[in-house]
C-alpha cells in the first residue's frame, strides 16, 4: 500500500538534545511538507520541499533543519535552538509541490522536550 | 499570507442532524481543501476544489470565489464523524490552515 510513514509515534528528549524525525514516502510524490500543530492553533509549514536536493523555509523554520537526499525521504531535524520544540509534528506530501494537488499526511510524530 | 478564518469552533449535534461548517479566507487561491483530522492525529484529505461544489456519500463542499467562502456539510450525521474539520486555502506553494472546528456527533 502506498502511503507516508513516520517515526516514531512518540518521542521524548532532554531539552538541549537535537533530534530528528523521520518521513518516508512511497507514492513517487515530488513535493514534502513538515507541519507543526499546537492546541488551538492551525497547522504550521515549518519546511518544505518541491524537488530533490531543495528545500524552502515555511513559516517557523527557526531552530528546525530538514534534507532532501531521496525522493521518498525528508527528515526533519528540531535542534537545541528551536525554544518551544514540544508540539506534535505532521509530515506531508503532494504530487506536485503546489496548492492544486491534494496533500497526503503521515500519522503524525508527538514530541515531548523536558 | 491567506488568513484563514473556521466557524464554528466547536459542534455538538444529535445523530442524524445536518451539519454545516463555515470556511473564509482573505486572497485569491488556487484551491480549497477540507481535512478531516481523528483523535489520534491522523489527517486525511476529503476535499480539494477551486470552483462551485463536490460530493463524497455524505459529505458535500461548496466555495464561492467571489464571496472567498466554502461551507462543508455533513448529511444524516453519525457519531463516527466526529472528528476536527481543518479547511486550507493553497496559495502558489503553500497552504494556510485554519485552526478547525470540533465536531461530536452524539448518539
Amino acid at each position: 500500500d502506498g502511503g507516508i510513514t513516520q517515526s516514531p509515534k512518540y518521542l521524548f528528549r532532554k531539552e538541549g538534545q537535537n533530534v530528528t524525525l523521520s518521513c518516508e514516502q512511497n507514492l513517487n510524490h515530488d513535493a514534502m511538507y513538515w507541519y507543526r500543530q499546537d492546541p488551538g492553533q492551525g497547522l504550521r509549514l515549518i519546511y518544505y520541499s518541491q524537488i530533490v536536493n531543495d528545500f524552502q523555509k515555511g513559516d517557523i523554520a527557526e531552530g528546525y533543519s530538514v534534507s532532501r537526499e531521496k525522493k521518498e525521504s525528508f527528515p526533519l531535524t528540531v535542534t537545541s535552538a528551536q525554544k518551544n520544540p514540544t508540539a506534535f509534528y505532521l509530515c506531508a506530501s503532494s504530487k506536485r509541490g503546489q496548492g492544486a494537488y491534494e496533500q497526503y499526511f503521515g500519522p503524525g510524530t508527538r514530541l515531548t522536550v523536558t | 499570507k491567506n488568513e484563514v478564518e473556521q466557524s464554528p469552533q466547536n459542534l455538538t449535534a444529535q445523530e442524524g442532524e445536518f451539519i454545516t461548517i463555515n470556511c473564509s479566507y482573505s486572497v485569491g487561491i488556487s484551491a480549497l481543501h477540507w481535512l478531516q483530522q481523528h483523535p489520534g492525529g491522523g489527517i486525511v484529505s476529503l476535499f480539494m476544489l477551486s470552483s462551485g461544489k463536490k460530493k463524497h456519500g455524505r459529505l458535500i463542499a461548496t466555495i464561492n470565489i467571489q464571496e472567498k467562502h466554502s461551507s462543508l456539510h455533513i448529511t444524516a450525521s453519525h457519531p463516527r464523524d466526529s472528528a476536527v474539520y481543518i479547511c486550507a486555502s493553497a496559495t502558489g506553494n503553500q497552504f494556510y490552515f485554519g485552526t478547525g472546528t470540533s465536531l461530536t456527533v452524539i448518539p
